[in-house]
């Protein structure tokens, strides 16, 4: 699986839009953009992932590069509730010879009031 | 249920004792996976199945710890002779075949061994 790189940490004030960056240039034409976040001691929820068109549900919006060498989270209104680690990864989405995903140290984003 | 079930929550042991760790994936669920996160650490990768078999069992520390799961239901993890590195949260998961991107996770059992 293609590898990501994201900033350490990040602050973000609440009620304004937190945009995580992601870096991912080597990724495959294959490989989809997954975003999952970590709140404190619970386990990783998933937020959004998208291909090459860029993605909105009701938790966030995925935006991806033309190119597809990067993409870009954002949580519209950020609340308290929203600090977590956010992790940001690739791989297929269907098949795939490894099972598992592949969670580096993503950002942690801590939203302050 | 309505999402990946995990038992028991704490588990406090002391070195050298057994310990088994329990997950109930999501109904329709065919894959499922274990991870271990250690305090302050990122995820680990430590066993896949699709249904009840394992085709990727890479990330298993040592031959200390084992898995299986029935059918694909209930997955079971086996830590034996525990030690103190083995103390850490260990998570599952599970995720519809067709999509193996989207997993949901449970809430972890703590592993805490003295």
């Amino acid at each position: 699986d293609a590898k990501t790189t994201q900033p350490t940490s990040m602050d973000c004030a609440e009620g304004r839009a937190a945009n995580l960056p992601c870096n991912h240039s080597t990724i495959s034409g294959n490989e989809y953009v997954y975003w999952y976040r970590q709140i404190h001691s619970q386990g990783p929820q998933y937020i959004i992932h998208g291909l090459k068109n860029n993605e909105t549900n009701e938790m966030a919006s995925l935006i991806i590069t033309e190119d597809r060498k990067s993409s870009t989270l954002i949580l519209p209104h950020a609340t308290l509730r929203d600090t977590a680690v956010y992790y940001c990864i690739v791989r297929p989405d269907y098949g795939g010879s490894q099972g598992n995903l592949i969670f580096g140290k993503g950002t942690k984003l801590s939203v302050k009031p | 249920g309505a999402g990946v079930s995990q038992s028991p929550s704490n588990k406090v042991t002391e070195k050298g004792k057994d310990v088994e760790l329990r997950c109930d994936p999501i109904s329709g669920h065919t894959a499922l996976y274990w991870y271990r996160q250690r305090l302050g650490q990122g995820l680990e990768f430590l066993i896949y199945f699709q249904g009840n078999s394992a085709p990727d069992k890479s990330g298993l520390p040592s031959d200390r710890f084992s898995a299986e799961r029935t059918g694909e239901s209930v997955s079971t993890l086996t830590i034996q002779r525990t030690q103190q590195e083995d103390s850490a949260v260990y998570l599952c998961a599970s995720s519809v075949q067709g999509n193996r991107g989207k997993l949901f996770f449970g809430s972890g059992t703590q592993l805490s061994v003295l």
